[in-house]
This record gives C-alpha cells, structure tokens and sequence, in this order.
C-alpha cells in the first residue's frame, strides 16, 4: 500500500518568490492536512481539506492557501516567501477526516535565502 | 488558552535504561490523545490513541498511559532503533477535525549501545 507521497523533498527559493507543494494521500484517504514543523514551534496546523472543501484553518497569514483536488490530491502555496517560512512542511492523511490517526508524509523541506 | 507541554525536551539513555516521556495538557475538553514517533528527516509515525483516563495501550517496549492530566509514554529496556522524537497530541472535544488537534513540540529521545 503506497504511502502518502509529498513533492518536492527539498528546495530552495529567496525571499519574495512563491512556492508550489504537492501531496498525494494513500488511495481512498480523503482528509488531507498540512503542517509547518519548525525547531522552535513544533508542529503547526495549517489547514485540512475534506472532499475539496477546505474544513479548517489555522492561525496563519494569507500568504498560505492551499486546494485540493477531485482525486483528493492537495497543493499548498506560500507566496511572497519570508525567511521565517523556512520549514519541513507535511501532509497528513486518513481516510475518514476524523484526526485519529494520521498517515504522514516524509514532507517538503524548504529552505528560504 | 489550550496547552500541550512534553517534557523532558531530551532524554539520552543507555540501551536497557528504562525510563517514561511525559505529556501534560491543559485543554479545555479532551476527545483524544495521541502518540507518535518521528525519525530524522521522516514525518511522524502513529502510535497509540488513548482516549479516556486510566487507558493502556502497548506496543513492544512502549506504554503509553492516560490520566486526567498528563500521559506518559513508558520505554522498558529500550534498543538503539528506538532513538527518535516522540510527539504527544491532543485532540479537542467539538469536532474530529485535524484543526483540534494540538501537538507538543516533542521529546528527542536518544539510546546509546
């Protein structure tokens, strides 16, 4: 069973460019959330999309969206990057939305310069 | 304000030193809490899910309990292999949406052969 899949691994962009990440859940999960984990803050809720509906969002400047897709796919977006959105960013996953428990990707490591 | 505090930051062991993480909350209604395990460069892995006080799950050589307070996750003769961070996150009573959860930033636990 594949698990959840987040695209890019790495990358690296300077400030004031935007930037585009990927997740693909394991089949039949239609929850997706995404998390920003930082040294200092821990693990930080962004936002959860259930069945391309955005179901929550988290204290988080609007720079940072995010849209999910019929086959439950999901991208989030920063735009107008700030060295302090440097971060590993992770999707999590499960089947029915209720957070229980999540299926983690291996995230989305971004370093702003 | 809902609050999840682990403790110790970081905990270095011996390999058979056996010792317990410690996960306090102050939340305003407890639906669940959860464990996880995080290794270098990975997302979080699902644990155990404890939901009322006075629940024990196990799972080799971890034990996680619950009581009104505080959770302890009890690590008996651990190996290497279980050198990792361990997260603690509690889910807020109103909804099973992921945007109800709240993590704690972790303990780095590490086990020297």
């Amino acid at each position: 069973k594949a698990g959840v899949t987040q695209t890019p691994r790495y990358l690296i962009k300077t400030r004031g460019q935007q930037v585009t990440l990927s997740c693909s859940p394991i089949s039949g999960h239609r929850s997706v959330s995404w998390y920003q984990q930082t040294p200092g803050q821990g693990l930080q809720f962004l936002f959860e999309y259930f069945s391309e509906t955005q179901r929550n969002k988290g204290n988080f400047p609007g720079r940072f969206s995010g849209r999910q897709f019929s086959n439950s796919r999901s991208e989030m977006n920063v735009s107008t990057l700030e060295l302090g959105d440097s971060a590993l960013y992770l999707c999590a996953t499960t089947k029915t939305g209720d957070a229980g428990e999540l299926f983690f990707g291996e995230g989305s490591r971004l370093t702003v310069l | 304000e809902d609050q999840v505090t682990q403790s110790p930051e970081a905990l270095r062991l011996q390999e058979g030193e056996s010792s317990s993480l410690n996960c306090s909350y102050t939340v305003s209604g407890l639906r669940g809490l959860f464990w996880y395990r995080q290794d270098p460069g990975k997302g979080p892995e699902f644990l155990f899910t404890l939901y009322s006080a006075g629940e024990e799950k196990e799972k080799e050589r971890l034990k996680a309990t619950l009581t009104k307070k505080e959770s302890f996750l009890h690590i008996t003769a651990p190996k290497p292999e279980d050198s990792a961070t361990y997260l603690c996150a509690v889910q807020l009573r109103g909804g099973g949406s992921q945007g109800n959860l709240i993590f704690g930033k972790g303990t780095k636990l590490s086990v020297k052969p």
